[in-house]
């Protein structure tokens, strides 16, 4: 089946610092793609809507000027953390719909990101 | 999207069919109901979806209710490994792929 990989798996970084994750679809084309934020014991929060070729859609009160998207192509999203804080720690998830007719608009995730910011 | 509710926690013994239910009962014409499942630390996999057929595949069976205000996922012969998660969502096809998650129910599967 369809696949979409995130890197890294996990990351530790230091308060203040920006970090990137990335979103890749491997096997299919995804003009949409999804960021999700989950904490420990928690469901999966959707962040916001990457869209390729325009800005990304933030969902109420998720900064966009601190969770930076960009969908440079039609395989690839990113997500930088900027000036991360502890309270930042968490599990990133992204997702992408395979739009293909024999996919039948399934969605496919990540297998996620552990940031750990100290 | 549709809201769905769904029981906390089950647990079902290694071996037997597990059947988790999930109301949807303000689902509209136009959506389907999908389930996903997370297992600890991984992100969510795909299981199966459903409009108002029963469906199945090699992972599970859904059973949706005429009125499709509710439906059933079973896994038929339940294993350790399917301990997780286990999330229903309602959404339209027409949907980019927008997932609304609830709080699903924690299978928790015992030898």
């Amino acid at each position: 089946g369809a696949v979409v990989s995130q890197h890294p798996s996990w990351v530790i970084c230091k308060s203040g610092t920006s970090v990137k994750i990335e979103c890749r679809s491997l096997d299919f084309q995804a003009t949409t793609m999804f960021w999700y934020r989950q904490f420990p014991k928690q469901s999966l929060m959707l962040m916001a809507t990457s869209n390729e070729g325009s800005k990304a859609t933030y969902e109420q009160g998720v900064e966009k000027d601190k969770f930076l998207i960009n969908h440079a192509s039609l395989t690839l999203s990113t997500l930088t953390v900027t000036s991360a804080h502890p309270e930042d720690s968490s599990f990133y998830i992204c997702s992408a719909k395979d739009r293909s007719w024999f996919a039948g608009n399934t969605i496919y995730f990540g297998e996620g990101s552990w940031l750990t910011v100290v | 999207d549709a809201k769905t509710t769904q029981p906390p926690s089950m647990d079902c013994a290694e071996g037997r069919a597990a059947n988790l239910p999930c109301n949807h009962s303000t689902i509209s014409g136009n959506e389907y109901v999908y389930w996903y499942r997370q297992i600890h630390s991984q992100g969510p996999q795909y299981i199966i979806h459903g409009l108002k057929n029963n469906e199945t595949n090699e992972m599970a069976s859904l059973i949706i209710t005429e009125d499709r205000k509710s439906s059933t996922l079973i896994l038929p012969h339940a294993t350790l490994r399917d301990t997780a998660v286990y999330y229903c969502i309602v959404r339209p096809t027409s949907n980019t792929g927008k997932l609304i998650f609830g709080q699903g129910t924690t299978l928790q599967v015992k030898p």
